[in-house]
């Protein structure tokens, strides 16, 4: 089963309105990462956060972490209409060894109107 | 810029079938993934490596394959396709672990734009 779980799985937004996702996960974790989907194609990384920071930017994104919680929060201010995309977290657990393993949630699509 | 090429981005077979996906990353990336990815599931990881030559089964390998003959080479098989492997296919590489990448032994992974294979 999947480690990570978004909420909510869809937002719809206007163009200018922050937009905020959240991730729970369920075991310890080494660092947690934040992906983005346009429709049909790859992934792309936005993100990174490590288990031992809290919060963390990187232009209009903002990522917050509660390793007590166990959840993070990704936060687009201003959005705009090509901020349109899945969005996904994923979480590398501690102890899965070196082989650089993810394990990805279900993802939130956002929608943003223009 | 990381590039990750996957041989085609749509692709339709019959049941039967054998199926070659391949995918080329040009970073010099040690670790290769194959991922599905469904509506309602998520992507699921199939098959990864670590190293030429070395492989290992993720979360959902049954009725799949994959070979690394080269480091920036890495091919999903399937044997004989079946409906139920019709999906879109991504595959990604990342640096390796215990190597110094930016965040350390666990790096992001880099995504090629995938492939939607339709079985009939």
């Amino acid at each position: 089963s999947q480690q990570g779980e978004e909420d909510p799985q869809a937002l719809s937004i206007q163009e200018g309105e922050n937009a905020t996702m959240n991730c729970s996960y369920k075991t310890s974790i080494n660092n947690l990462q934040w992906y983005r989907q346009n429709s049909g194609r790859g992934l792309v990384h936005l993100i990174l956060i490590r288990s031992n920071e809290r919060e963390k930017h990187s232009g209009r994104l903002r990522v917050t972490l509660d390793t007590s919680k166990k959840s993070s929060s990704l936060l687009i201010t201003a959005s705009r209409a090509a901020d349109t995309a899945s969005y996904f977290c994923a979480t590398y657990s501690k102890g899965s060894g070196n082989t650089g393993k993810l394990i990805f949630g279900q993802g939130t699509t956002l929608q943003v109107k223009p | 810029d990381v590039k990750v090429t996957q041989s085609s981005r749509y692709l339709v077979k019959r049941t039967g079938e054998k199926v070659f996906l391949e995918c080329v990353q040009d970073m010099d990336h040690e670790n290769m993934f194959w991922y599905r990815q469904d509506p309602g599931l998520g992507l699921r990881l199939i098959y990864f490596s670590y190293d030429v030559k070395m492989k290992e089964k993720g979360d959902i390998p049954e009725g799949y394959s994959v070979s690394r003959e080269k480091k920036e080479r890495f091919s999903l098989i399937l044997e004989s396709a079946s409906t139920n492997q019709t999906s879109m296919y991504l595959c990604a590489s990342s640096l390796g672990a215990g190597l110094a990448g930016r965040y350390g032994p666990y790096n992001e992974q880099f995504f090629g734009p995938g492939t939607r294979l339709t079985v009939l």
